[in-house]
């Protein structure tokens, strides 16, 4: 069973500060990352996905990925109230012909004004 | 536009009946998707389908059945014999190949009455 490891928090940070979301995987041969976000009682929309070790900025947002290591990363700069959610780390099946993602059971991240 | 549509978004169920789940999607995507999420729980896969006339179980697949129809369409019925429905169910779709991005409809809540 493929696994995505993630704390569950809640991680509670000052408006303005970094935010720092951890994920491990279990499956070596994964080869790509996802990091969703959800808001409460909606569905997760992409935030960044990664492919090759280090970093990929976009924005506020910054994923880092170490394979060796089996950890992915994502920071968020300047926190916003608005980043209030449950970020999910997504990690593809490696298998042959599969297609699934396997998702972490999420991390709530809370921004304090 | 285009995107996944979900419905309905809210439905109760009585003890033993059955109920089905609608999911369209326009972005021509070859796979799809049925993930169920508990509260406070990730997301875990019910069926996905790779190709019109073709679908697959995934971890949680007792209890639930699926077509696969059209390749717009792939529609989720909650048997009577899935004895803990209560929970909110997501659709999805992708490109089929590893690592392509997978996209959420809405959602639907589905609680048992």
């Amino acid at each position: 069973q493929k696994e995505v490891e993630q704390n569950s928090g809640p991680l509670s940070v000052p408006e303005g500060a970094i935010a720092s979301l951890n994920c491990t995987y279990s499956d070596r041969g994964s080869q790509s990352f996802f990091w969703y976000r959800q808001y409460s009682g909606k569905s997760p929309e992409l935030i960044m996905f990664i492919y090759s070790n280090g970093d990929k900025e976009d924005g506020r947002f910054t994923a880092q990925l170490n394979k060796a290591s089996q950890y992915v990363s994502l920071l968020i700069r300047d926190s916003q109230p608005s980043d209030s959610a449950t970020y999910l780390c997504a990690v593809p099946d490696s298998g042959a012909g599969s297609y699934q993602l396997t998702f972490g059971k999420g991390t709530k991240l809370s921004v304090i004004p | 536009d285009g995107g996944i549509t979900q419905s309905p978004k809210y439905l109760f169920r009585k003890e033993g009946q059955n109920v089905t789940l609608s999911c369209e999607q326009n972005l021509n995507h070859d796979a799809m998707y049925w993930y169920r999420q508990d509260p406070g729980q990730g997301l875990r896969l019910i069926y996905y389908s790779q190709i019109v006339n073709d679908f697959q179980k995934g971890d949680i697949a007792e209890g639930y059945s699926v077509s696969r129809e059209k390749k717009e369409s792939f529609p989720l019925t909650v048997t009577s014999a899935q004895k803990n429905p209560t929970a909110f169910y997501l659709c999805a779709s992708s490109l089929t190949g590893a690592g392509n991005t997978i996209y959420f409809g809405e959602g639907s809540w589905l609680t048992v009455v």
